[in-house]
């Protein structure tokens, strides 16, 4: 089974700072997606970011962008010029290749980063 | 579009009754999913639904919680008897299909107290 750790229950950045949230994960499996999601008070899970694992380059919306390496099993966020709307719970997810689920393509999450941005 | 429905956004029960959620995804979304997401802890994946088929119940705990898409459509999950750990925040998600890397679209949640 695969396991998804996140070891920063919390990260507090100043605004307009730049900020790096970790995640590590463990599989088996070759081929996989990444994605970080983030969840605000609202509760609705809003996704920010998603690399797929046989691209070698790494993903970058707009002020957001991973830091993927494959051997090492860890797939970062950096949140460059911190904003008090990047405020939120930040989660990792992995998910299995369809090829390999049988069509089962469920999320795996972490335990979540709470990030606070200080004005 | 619209999003994710689903309802009541709160619940409050007590240990032993019944309780049931409503979830209706994005139209034409032909995979529907169910987490768990318990308090300072990452969603888990409760079901996913194929249309109206179900392609993984493994995390289900099948002796108190149920789920159905009778018509591919919208879905309810039901938990009979509740317990106290019940206790959490139940989302719903869909995607157009299974399989594909279109991304998930999550609803708002159902939080649920067990007393």
């Amino acid at each position: 089974a695969q396991t998804v750790t996140q070891s920063q229950p919390e990260m507090s950045v100043q605004e307009a700072e730049t900020v790096t949230l970790s995640c590590t994960y463990d599989t088996s499996e070759s081929d996989y997606y990444l994605f970080w999601y983030k969840q605000p008070p609202s509760r609705q899970m809003i996704l920010v970011i998603r690399q797929e694992a046989y691209k070698q380059q790494n993903a970058t919306e707009n002020r957001f962008s991973v830091n993927f390496q494959k051997a090492a099993k860890s797939f970062s966020l950096k949140i460059s010029d911190s904003q008090l709307g990047d405020a939120a719970m930040y989660f990792c997810a992995y998910r299995r290749s369809p090829e390999q689920g049988g069509g089962a393509d469920g999320l795996t999450f972490g335990k979540g980063t709470h990030l606070i941005i200080q004005p | 579009e619209a999003g994710v429905a689903q309802s009541p956004r709160y619940k409050i029960i007590e240990k032993r009754q019944s309780v049931a959620f409503w979830c209706n995804p994005i139209s034409g979304h032909a995979t529907l999913y169910w987490y768990q997401q318990i308090l300072g802890q990452g969603p888990k994946l409760l079901i996913q639904f194929q249309n109206n088929g179900v392609v993984d119940d493994s995390q289900l705990p099948k002796d108190r919680f149920s789920a159905e898409r009778l018509k591919g459509v919208d879905s309810t999950l039901k938990i009979q008897p509740a317990k106290l750990e019940d206790s959490a925040v139940y989302l719903c998600a869909s995607s157009l299909v299974a399989g594909q890397n279109y991304g998930y679209t999550f609803g708002s949640g159902t939080r649920l107290t067990v007393v």
